[in-house]
């Protein structure tokens, strides 16, 4: 079955950097696009970031754009995020997402992990 | 970007219909998905693709557009369908995807 186990959040001060990480099994890793997707505490859902499946495209909402970074490394079936330069409105609950469908980017998250817990706080 | 817009909160007596809708310029381009969310959990796709149901989904749920508004309809509410419910889809440039503000279903 598909899992999608994210991991490598914490408390961090506010310019600190944090990477997650999104350990994938259950599927063909490489033919799917991720997504990350945040919540504040007690907070709807924000879209940070999409990657497609080779890796050619990346997007980032505006809120995170130019500090984070999201990566894939298809041989370990692993996604990342990279955050830089956090700030305490970055705190949230981040879990990744899985397209849908193969080789599409439609941005159905038909599957999504238990989320990890990020707290920018001095 | 834009925005996609969604009444906070709405309620529906036991066994009866609700709709809840999902505003936006970009859903006269682009499609919605919609997700169920209860306390605790991670959010569950629930509709996507111009209605279409993911395998699981109970068939009570069903999804619909006209213009600027994807609705999500649930057809004889059960008391394991209270949770919040929020709508996704592409901004306007189609690069980006957003959130709606979520609509917290309260089943009487």
């Amino acid at each position: 079955q598909v899992q999608l186990v994210e991991s490598g959040g914490g408390v961090v001060q506010p310019g600190r950097s944090l990477r997650l990480s999104c350990a994938a099994s259950g599927f063909t890793f490489s033919s799917y696009t991720l997504h990350w997707v945040r919540q504040a505490p007690g907070k709807g859902l924000e879209w940070v970031a999409f990657i497609s499946y080779d890796a050619s495209d990346k997007y980032y909402a505006d809120s995170v754009k130019g500090r984070f970074t999201i990566s894939r490394d298809n041989s370990k079936r692993t996604l990342f995020l990279q955050m830089n330069s956090l700030r305490a409105e970055d705190t949230a609950v981040y879990y990744c997402a899985r397209d849908a469908r193969p080789l599409d980017s439609s941005g159905y998250y038909a599957y999504w992990g238990q989320g990890t817990l990020v707290t920018v706080s001095s | 970007s834009s925005e996609l817009t969604q009444d906070p909160a709405v309620s529906v007596a036991l066994g009866q219909t609700v709709t809840i809708t999902c505003r936006g310029d970009s859903l006269r381009r682009y499609s919605a998905s919609w997700y169920q969310q209860k306390p605790g959990q991670a959010p569950v796709l629930v509709i996507y693709a111009k209605g279409n149901r993911p395998s699981g989904i109970p068939d009570r749920f069903s999804g619909s557009s006209s213009g600027n508004t994807a609705s999500l309809t649930i057809t004889g509410a059960q008391a394991e369908d209270e949770a919040d419910y929020y709508c996704n889809s592409r901004d306007n440039s189609g690069n980006l995807w957003v959130f709606g503000g979520g609509t917290k279903l309260t089943v009487l």
